[in-house]
């Protein structure tokens, strides 16, 4: 089975700031690894995923990550965030190979960005 | 292209009440379909799915089931509502890759 902890519930920030937000998963199979945003009271839309290769993902409205084996990692960064980025961010991960490809979430992580 | 619809938008429910949701696809065949639940302040919940026409899973036992009678629809009901069923419920699909993509949800108040 497979768990998803996102350690910071609630992460505020000033605009054109940097941030990270935090994900640590725990499996014992190989992953697929997501983050998801969602603004006020619409459904999760995909902003990356990283599935093998380059542990460096880039994402839409600038957004990336890495994903850090060793450490069981897959953190999100923005180097400036902006006022329309205000939303919750969740982790997502789902174990590789046949079934009905299940996703995991963790808690969600609820950005708040300060002008 | 790939969409996802989902009707109600809103409800407002007594308690006791009976629950019809629906979920359609289109662009896709032969989906599998997905049920979550957003508690107020929780992550996403998976509740059902199904890989197929009349085969449906669920993950956690409770209050509400799951139907799908064609391909690309997929209903949760419940025949009597609880408190505890407030939330926001959302239905996705699978698109490759093990990625789902989500639909707009349903926010469900039961008074």
């Amino acid at each position: 089975a497979q768990s998803v902890t996102q350690l910071d519930s609630q992460v505020p920030v000033f605009e054109e700031a940097p941030v990270e937000l935090r994900c640590n998963y725990s499996s014992s199979v190989s992953v697929y690894l997501f983050w998801y945003v969602q603004y006020p009271n619409q459904g999760l839309q995909l902003l990356l995923k990283y599935l093998s290769g380059s542990t460096l993902v880039k994402g839409i409205n600038g957004f990336e990550a890495e994903f850090n084996k060793s450490q069981t990692s897959f953190h999100l960064r923005k180097p400036s965030v902006h006022i329309s980025d205000t939303a919750e961010y969740f982790c997502a991960v789902s174990a590789l190979g046949k079934g009905a490809q299940k996703l995991v979430f963790g808690q969600g992580t609820r950005l708040t960005i300060n002008p | 292209s790939q969409t996802i619809h989902q009707w109600p938008a809103t409800l407002v429910q007594p308690v006791g009440s009976p629950l019809s949701l629906e979920c359609t696809v289109e662009g896709t065949s032969n989906p599998n379909l997905y049920w979550y639940r957003q508690a107020a302040g929780r992550g996403l919940q998976l509740l059902f799915y199904s890989v197929g026409i009349g085969q449906i899973s669920s993950e956690v036992p409770q209050n509400l089931s799951a139907s799908r009678p064609q391909d690309r629809q997929f209903i949760l009901s419940s025949k009597k509502l609880l408190l505890s069923d407030s939330g926001f419920y959302l239905c996705a699909f699978f698109v490759g890759h093990n990625e789902q993509f989500f639909g707009p949800g349903t926010r469900l108040t039961v008074l």
